[in-house]
């Protein structure tokens, strides 16, 4: 399958910076990327979906705002946590969907937790 | 009710055993999905059906359309198998990814 590499790991902030999580697709070119939150042994909850080139489209109850999602080619779409709090410490995932890969495979990075002070 | 449930929600083996992991789910879909989560947190995708049966070394998954549930199995668990495993579905609406809450999976030695 396809290689998603995600960076970084592992990341800690003071509480009000802002963090910014990149997904880079390696030997393919991603036209659709999902991020996803995962609480503590709760499922992964699509956060948003985005298209190369254009705005990303968020689900219900996600602050636009708050997680910035750029999509700027075809391999790379970075997720920006803006003014962060303690609330916002989670597991952080991409996925990437495209090349010659049909729409159902979904190919995944290494997550990062992100844990807010 | 969740769109995808997963049974049992732990699991501990012994080593050798064979396990059996479940998931039902209530939509319409395009394929399932089987992933692996390490401790690490990192996902990888194990298999992606949407019938029959497919296998990759001691990993054996199923799919059954008309009742809406799916298998996963391991033969001659290990303990580097400890890992919690989660099921998808892609949604035939709009490919988007639903996921069951997962089956925390202890191999003891």
């Amino acid at each position: 399958g396809a290689v998603v590499s995600q960076h970084p790991s592992r990341v800690i902030c003071k509480s009000g910076t802002s963090v910014k999580i990149e997904c880079r697709s390696l030997d393919f070119q991603a036209t659709t990327m999902f991020w996803y939150r995962q609480f503590p042994k709760q499922s992964l909850m699509l956060m948003a979906t985005s298209n190369e080139g254009s705005k990303a489209t968020y689900e219900q109850g996600v602050e636009k705002d708050k997680f910035l999602i750029n999509h700027a080619s075809l391999t790379l779409s970075t997720l920006t946590v803006t003014s962060a709090h303690p609330e916002d410490s989670s597991f952080y995932i991409c996925s990437a969907r495209g090349g010659d890969y049909s729409d159902t495979e979904a190919f995944f990075g290494q997550g990062t937790r992100l844990t807010v002070v | 009710k969740n769109e995808v449930e997963q049974s049992p929600q732990n699991l501990t083996a012994q080593e050798g055993e064979f396990i059996t992991i479940n998931c039902s789910y209530s939509v319409g879909i395009s394929a399932l999905h089987w992933l692996q989560q390490h401790p690490g947190g990192g996902i990888v995708s194990l298999f992606m059906l949407s019938s029959g049966k497919k296998k990759h070394g001691r990993l054996i998954a199923t799919i059954n359309i008309q009742e809406k549930h799916s298998s996963l199995h391991i033969t001659a668990s290990h303990p580097r198998d400890s890992a919690v495993y989660i099921c998808a579905v892609s949604k035939s609406s709009n490919y988007k990814l639903t996921f069951g809450k997962g089956t925390l999976l202890t191999v003891n030695p």
